[in-house]
């Protein structure tokens, strides 16, 4: 079945570094590709998304491309704020099918920005 | 706009009491899920419906069964709660257009703790 790994969390950085998180799947047929963030005491919220094979997906500074040849969905952003501080998902959907959108979520990487 | 409302936020039980936690989106979305989060688990789909008067069993199943029988609202039931069932779970809800990319829209999460 599909499967989603993420680096083992947590992560802390400072204020301005660099961020990485890594996500590689595993999936039959072509699936699509999320990260979702989870603010404390909130509800997740899809922070990017990315179709098909070297799509970028962007969003409030935060970028991630879908390799399909490494099977990986990294995480990056160039520039952490304190705000960024949250529970980071990478999640797959094989969208035909019988599949009807159900996500296939990673197990999560908790990132706490200190200033 | 709500979006997606969880009642409760946050219930405590003893083993074996049954309980039913309600979902309900204002979205006119076709889809709705039910997950649980747990630490170092991500997130785990327990069932989910397509549409009105329709359910099927997701990845961890056992323990709870559900019921749509209009289409704004989800009930997820636990008919004789265990330990095994802290968790906080989440509703959400997509749109069912057949081969788009459906974002998931989340409820804020009901944290279930059982004695």
């Amino acid at each position: 079945g599909d499967s989603v790994t993420q680096m083992e969390g947590p992560v802390t950085l400072s204020e301005e570094a660099f961020l990485t998180i890594n996500c590689t799947y595993t999936a039959t047929g072509y699936p699509s590709l999320f990260w979702y963030v989870q603010y404390p005491g909130e509800g997740l919220q899809l922070l990017l998304k990315a179709t098909k094979a070297d799509d970028k997906g962007s969003n409030k500074g935060f970028e991630a491309t879908y390799r399909k040849e490494t099977t990986s969905f990294h995480l990056e952003k160039g520039s952490v704020q304190v705000s960024d501080s949250a529970v980071y998902f990478c999640a797959l959907s094989n969208a035909g099918g019988t599949s009807y959108g159900k996500l296939t979520f990673g197990q999560g990487t908790i990132l706490t920005v200190h200033p | 706009n709500a979006g997606v409302t969880q009642t409760p936020k946050f219930r405590v039980l003893k083993t074996g009491q049954s309980m039913t936690l309600l979902c309900a989106q204002d979205m006119n979305h076709e889809y709705m899920y039910w997950y649980r989060q747990d630490p170092g688990m991500g997130l785990r789909l327990i069932h989910y419906s397509v549409g009105e008067g329709t359910t099927a069993k997701g990845e961890v199943p056992d323990g709870y069964n559900v019921s749509r029988l209009k289409k704004q609202n989800f009930l997820l039931g636990l008919e004789s709660a265990a330990p095994s069932q802290t968790s906080v779970y989440f509703c959400a809800s997509s749109y069912s257009a057949p081969r788009l990319i459906r974002e998931l829209f989340f409820g804020e999460g009901s944290r279930l703790t059982v004695l």
